[in-house]
């Protein structure tokens, strides 16, 4: 079935780059998804990169897809404290809304 | 600045009451979602809505959840009646496609 596994927690300093982790099973997923969640706060919609696309850039965002081996990757540049959160990767299936979660990485950024 | 609305936002009940919970979508999507969020299971697909039609409600237990879409500006989902395991943050989500949903704050369910 369909899984979405990320690492728990990662711990960087205020002006490292951070990377994100995930990896998925689901070969028909169409679209990947980023989504941070502060704390008692709803998820946003970071970014989100099409199946047949590798990479995609987005001010301080860099998402990478490699399809072959189902491993997705968000990278932070020059990390700030306030990106401190849970990052939540995610896959959806063909044509349904269908969004399946991993369990979340907890970013901490260390001042 | 357009936003998913949610309320309550915080809800206590005891066992056995009725909750309903109430989601009003971004102004001209027509994509509704609701999702329920534990530390055991993390995020789970409850149901959802294109055009205010149920497309998918397989994630939610049918004999005491019910959600409907009474307008194009109103989504609700009801637990009759809550038990203690249905305490999570149930989160609804709206979309004008089914690739972009952008995340209400949630209602946060405690039943005793």
């Amino acid at each position: 079935g369909e899984d979405v596994e990320q690492s728990l927690f990662l711990s960087v300093r205020e002006g490292d780059s951070s990377v994100i982790n995930c990896t998925y099973t689901d070969s028909s997923s169409t679209y990947l998804y980023w989504y941070k969640q502060e704390p008692g706060a709803g998820l946003q919609l970071l970014t989100y990169i099409f199946s047949n696309m590798d990479m995609k850039q987005d001010q301080r965002l860099t998402v990478l897809l490699n399809k072959k081996d189902k491993h997705l990757s968000l990278r932070i540049a020059d990390t700030q404290t306030g990106d401190s959160a849970i990052y939540f990767c995610a896959e959806r299936s063909g044509n349904t809304g269908k969004l399946i979660f991993g369990q979340g990485t907890t970013l901490q950024v260390k001042p | 600045d357009a936003r998913v609305t949610q309320t309550p936002r915080h809800k206590v009940t005891e066992m056995g009451q009725e909750v309903t919970m109430r989601c009003q979508p971004i102004l001209g999507h027509n994509t509704v979602f609701w999702y329920r969020q534990t530390m055991m299971q993390g995020l789970e697909l409850l149901a959802y809505f294109r055009n205010r039609a149920p497309l998918d409600d397989s994630g939610m237990p049918k004999d005491r959840f019910s959600a409907e879409m009474p307008d194009a500006t109103l989504a609700t989902l009801k637990i009759q009646p809550s038990e203690p395991r249905d305490s999570a943050v149930y989160f609804c989500a709206s979309g004008l496609v089914e690739r972009e949903q952008y995340f209400g704050p949630g209602t946060r369910l405690t039943v005793t």
